[in-house]
């Protein structure tokens, strides 16, 4: 049974960066592709990248200069940095699995809120 | 960016009954639609892709239709369990997006 597991800090200070790791469990994470999704009450879900073993990345236009995405194909992991903070960064981020190409987000992450402040 | 709307945004139905909710894309998405269940506290869980194709395990109770611009969910025979915010997303085009979610509520 494939399982996606986020981890990392709660709580951020503004203008410092996030960062944040997917465990991946079931499956090996060269198999298939990975996302991040955010979800707070003003924005809603909102998508902010994705990438695959061969680290062809795909970011969000909002966000892609304060991203960066990588993948541990020895840990089995796949990691979010997102750098200069503000209280907007404030969300639930998941980690989600699609399945290639033009593929719907078919498991999430259990999800891990992150407060961004002083 | 593909602006995906949905409509409405909350809406109260019995159990038992059947609910319909649209979405709308700014633009044509060629059917690569998805529908997602969200409970409180939980993650978004797939419950149709690719506008019509129910997810392994999913209820047939549950519907998806539509093409180009504008896609319906319905849920036929309401349980409590189906009591839950619903939204569509997009994936034809980068960056992905969502509708803003539909909250079915138990009248």
């Amino acid at each position: 049974q494939v399982q996606l597991q986020e981890s990392g800090p709660g709580l951020v200070r503004p203008s410092e960066t996030l960062s944040l790791t997917c465990s991946v469990s079931g499956v090996s994470v060269q198999a298939f592709y990975y996302n991040w999704v955010r979800q707070s009450a003003d924005k809603g879900l909102e998508w902010i990248g994705r990438i695959d073993s061969s680290e062809t990345i795909r970011y969000n236009p909002s966000l892609k200069s304060r991203i960066t995405l990588s993948l541990d194909m020895s840990k089995n992991q796949v990691s979010l940095s997102l750098n200069y903070v503000t209280a907007a960064d404030t969300a639930v981020y998941y980690c989600v699995r699609d399945w290639g190409s033009l593929a719907p987000l078919d498991i999430w992450g259990q999800g891990l809120l992150v407060t961004v402040s002083s | 960016d593909v602006q995906m709307t949905q409509s409405p945004s909350t809406l109260s139905a019995f159990v038992g009954g059947r609910v319909i909710i649209t979405c709308r894309a700014s633009q044509n998405i060629n059917n690569y639609l998805a529908w997602y269940q969200q409970k409180p506290g939980k993650a978004p869980k797939l419950l149709i892709h690719k506008t019509s194709f129910l997810k392994s395990g999913v209820p047939s109770r549950f519907s998806g239709s539509g093409s180009g611009t504008e896609f319906t969910l319905a849920i036929s025979s309401l349980q409590p369990d189906d009591f839950a915010t619903y939204y569509c997303q997009q994936y034809n085009i980068y960056p992905l997006t969502f509708g803003g979610g539909t909250k079915v509520e138990m009248k």
